[in-house]
């Protein structure tokens, strides 16, 4: 299946800064899934991007898929505690090779 | 609905032992998936199916196996435990799309550790 690089592998941030987590491919991507798992829990589906450029928002969550749709952001404006977790940007196009997550991006808040 | 649910929650094992991790679905989804995860390494794919009789191969599938008999259940059989396997495990399903994948709902994870 389709692969992504994503960085920063940690990220610490102080309380309401910004943080930002970037996916990048070689190779044009159908479709991309965000996904938080929280410290001891499961990883919960965020958010599907399917078109060039496109830009959703969750409240402080802004999700972007890149222009060439060979990357993708996750930005968080004002961190807070609840924040805390693995983002991960599983490509979700192509078919039935199986949706391959790798190893996200941890998010440390101190507070 | 219970959506994804997975048993057991813990479980230790001697090397050398098998046993199943169990997985159940009650959403009706074709495709279901077992990952494990390891500090570090992520998600790793170990086997998936696409629908009751087909299964196939992830990233990470030595050591495991996988059937799919029904639509709702995909247990992972350990033939033969070993230290290495120790980790988390998720099952997760989802419905299929001809062009892609859907949300994938993940159970809450069995925490397996081989002594």
């Amino acid at each position: 299946g389709q692969q992504v690089m994503q960085i920063p592998q940690y990220q610490h941030v102080q309380e309401g800064e910004d943080f930002t987590t970037y996916c990048n491919s070689s190779t044009t991507l159908s479709n991309i899934q965000w996904y938080k798992q929280r410290p001891g829990g499961h990883p919960v589906f965020l958010i599907q991007l399917v078109k060039s450029g496109e830009v959703k928002k969750q409240k402080r969550l802004t999700f972007q898929f890149g222009e060439a749709k060979k990357n993708s952001s996750l930005h968080i404006t004002a961190t807070q505690t609840t924040d805390v977790g693995t983002y991960f940007c599983p490509p979700s196009g192509g078919g039935a090779d199986g949706l391959t997550f790798g190893k996200g991006t941890h998010l440390i808040i101190q507070p | 609905n219970a959506g994804v649910t997975q048993t057991p929650k813990f479980q230790v094992l001697k090397t050398g032992q098998s046993m199943t991790l169990q997985c159940a679905q009650d959403m009706n989804h074709e495709y279901m998936s077992w990952y494990r995860q390891d500090p570090g390494m992520g998600l790793r794919l170990i086997h998936y199916s696409v629908g009751a009789g087909i299964t196939d191969q992830g990233e990470v599938p030595n050591g495991y196996n996988v059937s799919r008999s029904t639509t709702e259940d995909f247990p992972l059989r350990l033939l033969s435990a070993a230290p290495s396997q120790t980790s988390v495990y998720f099952c997760a399903s989802s419905y299929s799309l001809g062009t892609g994948f859907d949300e994938q709902f993940f159970g809450p994870g069995t925490r397996l550790t081989v002594l």
